[in-house]
């Protein structure tokens, strides 16, 4: 059972390239989640899915697109990276969307973008 | 807006006891949670608070006043593996989660 995996785990851009994230989880959980984390913030929703074939966004979407087609997978694509993207990505899953649900993590991608 | 505050860096001695303060202001509550961190890994699940008063979970317990917007982690025993980052985060009326910037502790020998 290996949890939340995300691929790549670094990597470096120039501007204006595009990628995609990917996060895989295999606890069959129903709701998954794409956060940026920087510096002297807290963890901040890019966006979100609560089952397959759907997706919503999150509080900071701009500039991220994502993809939902297998539960078990959460895509994020930058398509034009910027500078400010640059940051640490991590994605989380949990079984459900109440409030006990507990979120699990992936180890996070470090992306920078030069 | 929403806003959850702690402290940005504590510093504590090994085998001491060290109180974490979280203070939020959030559009409704459904629980408050404590994830740690350590740096350059993922956040793990600490304790879930939703209704006043004590959770208590070995060496770390955490405590919820609703009506003051304040909850605070208590870790006992210090040990160096708890050097790390804890994080509060507040689930508000849309069942979304609103995290505070984390507290980088630092413990000493």
């Amino acid at each position: 059972n290996a949890g939340v995996t995300q691929t790549p785990k670094f990597r470096v851009l120039k501007t204006g390239q595009s990628m995609t994230l990917l996060c895989a989880q295999d606890m069959n959980h129903e709701y998954m989640y794409w956060y940026r984390q920087d510096p002297g913030m807290g963890l901040r929703l890019i966006h979100y899915s609560v089952g397959e074939g759907t997706t919503a966004k999150g509080e900071v979407p701009d500039g991220y697109n994502v993809s939902r087609i297998k539960k078990q997978n959460f895509l994020l694509g930058l398509e034009s990276a910027a500078p400010s993207q640059t940051s640490v990505y991590f994605c989380a899953s949990t079984m459900g969307g109440s409030s006990t649900d507990t979120q699990y993590f992936g180890p996070g991608t470090r992306l920078t973008v030069l | 807006g929403q806003n959850i505050d702690q402290p940005t860096e504590m510093t504590a001695t090994e085998g001491a006891i060290v109180q974490i303060n979280c203070t939020y202001q959030t559009s409704g509550f459904n629980g408050l949670f404590w994830y740690q961190q350590h740096a350059g890994e993922a956040p793990t699940f600490l304790s879930y608070n939703v209704l006043d008063g004590l959770e208590e979970k070995g060496r770390f317990s955490s405590v919820l006043s609703r009506s003051k917007g304040y909850s605070y982690l208590l870790l006992k025993e210090l040990q160096m593996k708890d050097s790390a980052s804890y994080l509060c985060a507040v689930m508000d009326s849309n069942y979304q989660l609103i995290w505070g910037a984390g507290t980088k502790l630092i413990i000493k020998p």
